[in-house]
């Protein structure tokens, strides 16, 4: 089954705490990004990459970093989260030609609570 | 740089009616529109979508609309059904290839 997959899908941490959460695709889709969803903001983009190796900033990126070193995996590190960085986050990945961007495929969520 | 706008946080429709939500965008380089719909609990999932060479896209019970000289498009759903109940967001394409912009969605309410 074509899917992304994230984890964990909650977590509950203190301010200062390093965290990561993890995003998998089985597609092998290039492209991956994550997004916060957030009451009244809707989805904004933290981070994405076009390819192994190449990243970039999206709307949000203070706080955050990334890593992709597989193409199936992208990462979201929070390195010092703070109670502002308490969010939904997506991981969403799409491959092919610009005709996929019907077929951007998102990941379940993970609620992350910074206390 | 591109925003898109949904004025209309909520809708509350009767079961069998038409569902109209509204999505209006800023830049009019960009020529493909998505709409995603989203559950609780779960991911935003593709739902129809819309090129500027067309003013009209359909898929069953949906239909996208796109006037381009507004800048906006809206989403029709005829009939409503309960299921429909979800929040649904406008996207369109931003910055880089494949990176999307989207709305902060509006939460539909069917009423059965």
């Amino acid at each position: 089954e074509a899917q992304v997959t994230q984890n964990p899908r909650y977590l509950i941490t203190v301010t200062g705490k390093k965290l990561t959460v993890t995003c998998s695709q089985n597609m092998n889709h290039e492209y991956m990004s994550w997004y916060r969803q957030d009451p009244g903001l809707g989805l904004r983009q933290i981070y994405y990459s076009m390819n192994v190796e190449v990243t970039d900033k999206g709307d949000v990126p203070e706080g955050y970093k990334v890593s992709r070193k597989e193409k199936r995996n992208f990462p979201l590190i929070l390195e010092s989260p703070s109670p502002n960085q308490t969010s939904l986050y997506f991981c969403a990945s799409t491959g092919g030609e610009r005709s996929s961007y019907n077929e951007q495929f998102f990941g379940p969520g993970t609620r992350l609570t910074v206390l | 740089d591109q925003q898109v706008k949904q004025n209309s946080p909520s809708l509350s429709v009767q079961e069998g009616r038409i569902s109209i939500l509204n999505c209006d965008y800023t830049n009019s380089m960009f020529d493909y529109f998505l709409w995603y719909k989203k559950y609780p609990a779960e991911g935003p999932t593709f739902l129809i979508s819309i090129s500027s060479i067309k003013d009209k896209n359909e898929d069953g019970r949906f239909t996208v609309f796109l006037n381009k000289s507004a800048k906006h498009l809206s989403l029709h759903i005829v009939p409503s059904q309960p299921g429909d109940s979800a929040v649904y967001f406008c996207a369109a394409p931003s910055g880089s290839a494949r990176q999307l912009t989207f709305g902060s969605g509006t939460q539909l309410t069917v009423l059965p």
